[in-house]
C-alpha cells in the first residue's frame, strides 16, 4: 500500500462544477503539498499545508492532521483546470517527500 | 528570486550513452531529491541528499548516480546501466526537518532515449 493515496484516479466533470480531490497519508508529516502537472509534464506548486486551510483564487486546500487527510477543491471549474493533480507528503522523521499517484482531471466545456 | 532550476526541459540521447540532468537551487536548502515518473505512474524517489557530500538511495536507484559537491547543486547521471531511462525526471529541495517549511519543485526534465 502506498503511503500516500489519492482519489479519485480519474475525474471528468462539466465546466462550472465543484471539484474535490482527496489525499490520505499514513506517515507523520511536516508538510503536505498539492502540485499541478500539465500535459507537457511541467510541475507547478499550488499549495503547501501544515494545518488548516489555504485559498488561492478558485483553489482551496484543506488538511486534517488528526485524520491524516487533505482535500483540494476547485470552484467554478474550467477546461484550463484540466491537468494531473498530485499530493506530496513530507515525512517528519526522514524528510522524504512521498508522492501520490495523481488524479487526472478533465473538465469538459 | 529564489528558486530551483532544472535543465534542460527536454533531452534526447542515444541508447548506451550516459546523460547528466542538472538541478540547481539558490534557496540555501539542505535537502535535495530526484524523482522519476513513468507514463500513468506516480513519482518515485531515485536519490536524495540531506547534506553536502552525502546522499542516500531511494526506491529505484539502480542505474543512476548522483553527487552533492555543492549545497546548491545535485546533478543526476542516468547511466547506460539503466534499462529504461526514458521518463520524466523531477528535482525538489527543502530545508531539512523543518515543520511547516515548504519544499520547492523544479519544472522537470523529460528524457527520451532513442
Amino acid at each position: 500500500k502506498n503511503e500516500v493515496e489519492q482519489s479519485p484516479q480519474n475525474l471528468t466533470a462539466q465546466e462550472g462544477e465543484f471539484i474535490t480531490i482527496n489525499c490520505s497519508y499514513s506517515v507523520g508529516i511536516s508538510a503536505l503539498h498539492w502540485l499541478q502537472q500539465h500535459p507537457g509534464g511541467g510541475i507547478v506548486s499550488l499549495f503547501m499545508l501544515s494545518s488548516g486551510k489555504k485559498k488561492h483564487g478558485r483553489l482551496i486546500a484543506t488538511i486534517n492532521i488528526q485524520e491524516k487527510h487533505s482535500s483540494l477543491h476547485i470552484t467554478a471549474s474550467h477546461p484550463r483546470d484540466s491537468a494531473v493533480y498530485i499530493c506530496a507528503a513530507r515525512g517528519n522523521r526522514d524528510d522524504k517527500i512521498i508522492f501520490g499517484k495523481g488524479t487526472r482531471l478533465h473538465i469538459l466545456p | 528570486d529564489g528558486g530551483i532550476t532544472q535543465s534542460p526541459k527536454y533531452l534526447f540521447r542515444k541508447e548506451g550513452q550516459n546523460v547528466t540532468l542538472s538541478c540547481e537551487q539558490n534557496l540555501n536548502h539542505d535537502a535535495m531529491y530526484w524523482y522519476r515518473q513513468d507514463p500513468g505512474q506516480g513519482l518515485r524517489l531515485i536519490y536524495y541528499s540531506q547534506i553536502v557530500n552525502d546522499f542516500q538511495k531511494g526506491d529505484i536507484a539502480e542505474g543512476y548516480s548522483v553527487s552533492r559537491e555543492k549545497k546548491e547543486s545535485f546533478p543526476l547521471t542516468v547511466t547506460s546501466a539503466q534499462k529504461n531511462p526514458t521518463a520524466f525526471y523531477l528535482c525538489a529541495s527543502s530545508i531539512f526537518q523543518g515543520v511547516g517549511t515548504e519544499a520547492f519543485f523544479g519544472q522537470g526534465t523529460r528524457l527520451t532515449v532513442v
